[in-house]
């Protein structure tokens, strides 16, 4: 069963706006990781977050993580036609418990 | 660096018949993972393997089994098919697993059971 939630499961906005995704889970982590997949594919890797870790940032991405809250979130800037594509949070639990344990994603369509 | 490689990329089976999925990991790379996609399930974790020894394994009947050889290359298999066993299978690589390093996917093989 998935262990995280994403929030909201489709988004559409208008390329240059902004797109935020949120990602919640249950457990403790080690680290908190973004994926992106287009249309089936295999999984891209966007981001590495650690539990230590507050805010990261990777080109026009900005990931933000609140241990307290057990969640997270993944800001795309001015977004592009070649963002469209789903987002996947996934967790890592803990040093020798090597797994990830995947969210629901959130589909993100962006409107030329 | 080449990247992760899984053969088949397609695959047509019929029920009752087994499948073996092959996954060649990134160069160096000795943790490899393997995760099913259904629009139902969404990403379930199959198993991981780290210089050829299972770590951890996710909860899947016993006819899902895989391996690892002394060259980091993977292997999955599964038995007795059943048609819900339809899924997009993707295998993962790192150099030394999810809670320490971002995972490199595969494209996927694309299992359908009829």
């Amino acid at each position: 069963s998935q262990q995280g939630e994403e929030d909201p499961q489709a988004l559409s906005i208008q390329e240059g706006e902004n797109a935020t995704m949120n990602c919640s889970y249950k457990t403790s982590i080690n680290n908190l990781q973004w994926y992106r997949q287009n249309s089936g594919r295999g999984l891209v890797h966007l981001i590495l977050i650690r539990s230590n870790e507050r805010e990261k940032h990777s080109g026009r991405l900005r990931v933000t993580l609140d241990t307290s809250k057990k969640s997270s979130s993944l800001l795309i800037t001015a977004s592009r036609a070649a963002d469209t594509a789903s987002y996947f949070c996934a967790t890592a639990a803990n040093f020798g418990n090597e797994k990830l344990t995947f969210g629901t994603g959130t589909r993100l369509t962006i409107i030329p | 660096k080449a990247g992760v490689t899984q053969t088949p990329r397609y695959l047509i089976k019929t029920r009752g018949q087994q499948v073996t999925l092959s996954c060649s990991p990134i160069s160096g790379h000795r943790s490899v993972s393997w995760y099913q996609q259904t629009p139902g399930q969404g990403l379930q974790f199959l198993f991981e393997y780290f210089s050829e020894t299972q770590r951890n394994k996710g909860n899947f009947p016993g006819r899902f089994s895989g391996r690892q050889f002394s060259n980091s290359r993977s292997e999955m298999n599964v038995s007795t098919l059943e048609l819900g066993d339809s899924a997009l299978y993707l295998c993962a690589s790192s150099p030394s697993g999810p809670s320490y390093n971002e995972q490199f996917f595969g494209p996927g093989t694309r299992l359908t059971v009829l």
